[in-house]
Order: C-alpha cells, then structure tokens, then sequence
C-alpha cells in the first residue's frame, strides 16, 4: 500500500463543474505540496500547507492533520485545467527532507 | 533569478552511449535532487544531495551517478545508457534548514530517449 495515495486516479469532468481531488497518508507528515503539470510539461507547484485552508484563484486546497487527508478543489474547471494532480507529503528521512509522492490524478475538462 | 535550469530539454540516445544531464540553481539552496518519471508514472527519486560534497541514494539510483562541487549544481550522470534509462527526469532543490513547510522548485525536465 502506497504511503500517500490520491483519489480519484482519472477523472473526466463538464467545463464549469466543481472538482474534488483528494490526498490521504498514513505518515507522519508537517506540511503537504500540490503539484500541477500539463501534458509534456513541467511540474508547477499550487498549495504548500501544514494547516486550514488556502486559496488562490479558482483553486483551493485544505488539509486536515488529524485525519492525514487534504483535498484540491476547482471551482468553474475550464479545459486549460486539464493536467495531472500530484500531492506531495514532507517527510523527514535519514535526516533529511524528501517528497513522498502520490501517484497523480489525472484531470480531463471538456469543453 | 532564473530559479531550477536544466539541459538538454531532450535527448536521444543510443545503447551503451554515456551523457550528463545538466541542472543549475540560483537561489541558494542547500538540497537538490533529482526525480524520473517514466510515462503515466509517478516520480521516484534517484539521488538528492543535501550540500556541497555530499549526496545520497534515492529509491532508483542503479545505472546513474552524480557529483555536488558547487552548491548551484548538481549533474546527473548516466554511464550506460539502457532502454529502460527512457524517461523524463526532473530536477529540484529546496531551501536549506530546518522547516519542514520549505517547498521543492523544479526544473523544466529532460525527456531523454534510449533507442
């Protein structure tokens, strides 16, 4: 069982609906990272938190340290949303920080 | 700043030939690693480096070597090339200290083809 897992792996989604992406992890973590990367692109980074909730834009993301879950929103997706999701937890290993990742979601908005 | 740089964007290349992949960084950072990512996959780490002069396994370093003289590089060397080296590889670096709240900075990725 993968230590940070994502949900749902694909999602296909109607220009305009709200979208869901959930991270749950089973370590012990201060701080979780979401990612976005296009098709063929590069890794762009959305949220970094440790508590509560951020937002910025259409995108809002939160995090709840007891249940180890956190959640990436879309409010009105468009097409140009379409990419991969990658939560990444902070954890500290033989005495340094590394990323744990979650295996992605993949997004598709039609227009 | 320009922040994580890498080069080549790609790369092709034959069995057994033997290349370095390129990242640089301008902000300082202490840690740098770097991840590949195989087609649909998720990244795995292969090295990171915590400073200058010192650098450590990640999950797939078989088949690869690197080398930390400067803190603003850190070049991913790949001896023989094999098929199974086909991948996207991503470079990045964090903040030093202790805060586990500092994020990881990525470059622009390498798509490299072994034929």
């Amino acid at each position: 069982k993968n230590e940070v897992e994502q949900s749902p792996q694909n999602l296909t989604a109607q220009e305009g609906e709200f979208i869901t992406i959930n991270c749950s992890y089973s370590v012990g973590i201060s701080a979780l990272h979401w990612l976005q990367q296009h098709p063929g692109g590069g890794i762009v980074s959305l949220f970094m938190l440790s508590s509560g909730k951020k937002k910025h834009g259409r995108l809002i993301a939160t995090i709840n340290i007891q249940e180890k879950h956190s959640s990436l929103h879309i409010t009105a997706s468009h097409p140009r949303d379409s990419a991969v999701y990658i939560c990444a937890v902070n954890g500290f290993t033989s005495g340094t920080y590394k990323y744990i990742f979650g295996t992605g979601t993949r997004l598709k908005v039609l227009a | 700043n320009a922040g994580v740089t890498q080069t080549p964007k790609f790369r092709i290349l034959k069995i057994g030939q033997s290349m370095t992949l390129q990242c640089t960084q301008d902000m300082n950072h202490n840690y740098m690693y770097w991840y590949r990512q195989d087609p649909g996959m998720g990244l795995k780490l292969i090295y990171y480096s915590v400073g200058a002069g010192i650098t450590d396994k990640g999950e797939v370093p078989n088949g690869y070597n690197v080398s930390r003289s400067t803190t603003e590089d850190f070049p991913l060397r790949l001896e023989l090339a094999a098929p199974s080296q086909t991948s996207v590889y991503f470079c990045a670096s964090r903040l030093t200290g202790t805060s586990s709240y500092n994020e990881q900075f990525f470059g622009p990725g390498t798509r490299l083809t072994v034929l």
